[in-house]
């Protein structure tokens, strides 16, 4: 299994600001991924944090809305820029372990005022 | 555009009764298919993967797949109010392979197993 912690576990932001979520893995994982949830929806793939090279963004994702950081095979952070109200949601990291095993953080739960 | 599609309920069981838990997906390509739970405020968590048309069981879960029409169940039999949970079903898309990277996700099928 995998342990995540994710930090912080909730906050309110202004509009307009940055919030940068931190995702720790307790074990090295090669395929580590960011995931959005909006109120009463579906995860929806952000990007694949690669280690040591830029992300792998999905369609209507871009990285400077999304920065992503992954400098080694247990830590990554995402930062959402430039807040607007339609970015609350819940933003949670996963991790792949084994053959088949997609493990998922806590998640972060955003509002922005 | 790829996509999952579940009910999203509530399905609201008795207990002790099998609840049917059914999902479609658009990629005919896809190879890997995946149940989460997820609880209320808490991260989802997977129950049962399968890659292989036919039924899979594990416990009082049992997972089924039929490629040809592009559909994928969960069936819980004996079900209990902690079974109560959203489901999530999840697709891989055929261009990953086996692999678990880019998961398509359903909105979720809300479950209410009553005592």
């Amino acid at each position: 299994s995998a342990v995540i912690s994710q930090k912080p576990s909730r906050d309110i932001c202004q509009r307009g600001t940055s919030l940068t979520i931190q995702c720790q893995v307790d074990s090295q994982v090669t395929m580590m991924f960011w995931y959005r949830q909006q109120p009463g929806q579906s995860l929806t793939l952000i990007a694949t944090a690669n280690q040591g090279s830029e992300a792998t963004y999905e369609s209507g994702f871009v990285i400077d809305k999304f920065p992503i950081s992954r400098p080694n095979l247990t830590f990554s952070t995402l930062t959402v820029s430039n807040l607007s109200p339609e970015d609350s949601s819940i933003y949670l990291c996963s991790v792949v372990k084994g053959e088949e095993t997609q493990y998922f953080g806590p998640g972060t739960r955003l509002l922005v005022l | 555009q790829k996509e999952v599609e579940q009910n999203s309920g509530p399905l609201s069981v008795p207990e002790g009764a099998i609840a049917s838990l059914n999902c479609t997906y658009s990629d005919r390509g896809s190879q890997s298919f995946f149940w989460y739970r997820q609880y209320s405020g808490k991260s989802p968590e997977l129950i049962m993967s399968i890659y292989s048309n036919g039924d899979k069981e594990d416990g009082r879960f049992t997972a089924q797949l039929n490629k040809a029409s592009q559909y994928v169940s969960l069936l819980i039999r004996d079900s209990q109010p902690s079974d109560s949970a959203t489901y999530l079903c999840a697709v891989n898309l055929a261009n990953y392979g086996g692999s678990q990277g880019n998961l398509i996700f359903g909105k979720g099928t809300k479950l209410s197993v009553k005592p």
